[in-house]
């Protein structure tokens, strides 16, 4: 199975401030079709996860511009640009290029 | 708006079966891949299984290979998980969602106890 880590686990941001989530995979996430099947999660208390960016770096409809995916290959990030408050929870990446669908352990965003 | 709305649960022995149920509204189900998710408290995700759009292909996660089935029924806009032989482990919050996680059902939890 594809081993997702994310680096750091928790995060402590001062409001406005900017927030940096790394993902790397244990293999490349490049699907035979050329597309690179990464997505990234926030999960709120009591919530079920909400998908943010899918494919490296396409946002969601309704998801904030200030959250931005990058990365290639084996190595992602996920950037908050100016954190607001309403971002507070858990941020997961997740990989679906290879069976079984497999997340990071998670990062736990909260406010300084 | 899309909607995915979970019903079945509970608690149940070690040993026990359960059925899980999810209906579909809002979007194309008969075109959209499938699949049900679990999450133990302070652990990420973990995908367990997944079916294709027409129910022709099912793919499972080892740990629950062989004890869970997982279905639909394109006619009523539905998506089963059949859970037999079930172990205290098997006890999580369990989710349905469109392949890719687009979409989310609200979750129910399944509890696997004596």
């Amino acid at each position: 199975d594809v081993v997702m880590t994310q680096s750091p686990l928790s995060l402590s941001v001062t409001l406005g401030q900017p927030a940096s989530i790394s993902c790397r995979s244990s293999q490349s996430l490049i699907y035979s079709d050329g597309n690179t099947y990464l997505n990234w999660f926030q999960q709120r208390p009591g919530q079920s996860p909400r998908r943010l960016i899918y494919k490296i770096s396409d946002r969601d409809s309704g998801v904030p511009d200030r959250f931005s995916g990058s990365g290639s290959g084996t190595d992602f990030t996920l950037k908050i640009s100016r954190v607001e408050a309403e971002d507070v929870g858990i941020y997961y990446c997740m990989q679906h290029t290879h069976w079984p669908t497999t997340f990071g352990p998670g990062t736990t965003v909260d406010i300084k | 708006e899309v909607q995915l709305v979970q019903s079945g649960g509970g608690l149940v022995q070690p040993g026990g079966s359960l059925r899980l149920s999810c209906a579909a509204f809002g979007f194309t189900f008969g075109n959209s891949w499938m699949g049900w998710v679990r999450q133990t408290p302070g652990k990420g995700p973990e995908w367990v299984a997944n079916i294709d759009a027409d129910g022709g292909q099912t793919y499972y996660v080892d740990s629950v290979k062989g004890r869970f089935t997982i279905s639909r029924d394109n006619a009523e806009r539905s998506l089963s998980l059949q859970m037999s032989r079930l172990r205290v482990e098997d006890t999580a919050t369990y989710y349905c969602a469109t392949k890719g996680g687009s979409f989310w059902g609200q979750g129910t939890l399944v509890t696997v106890s004596s």
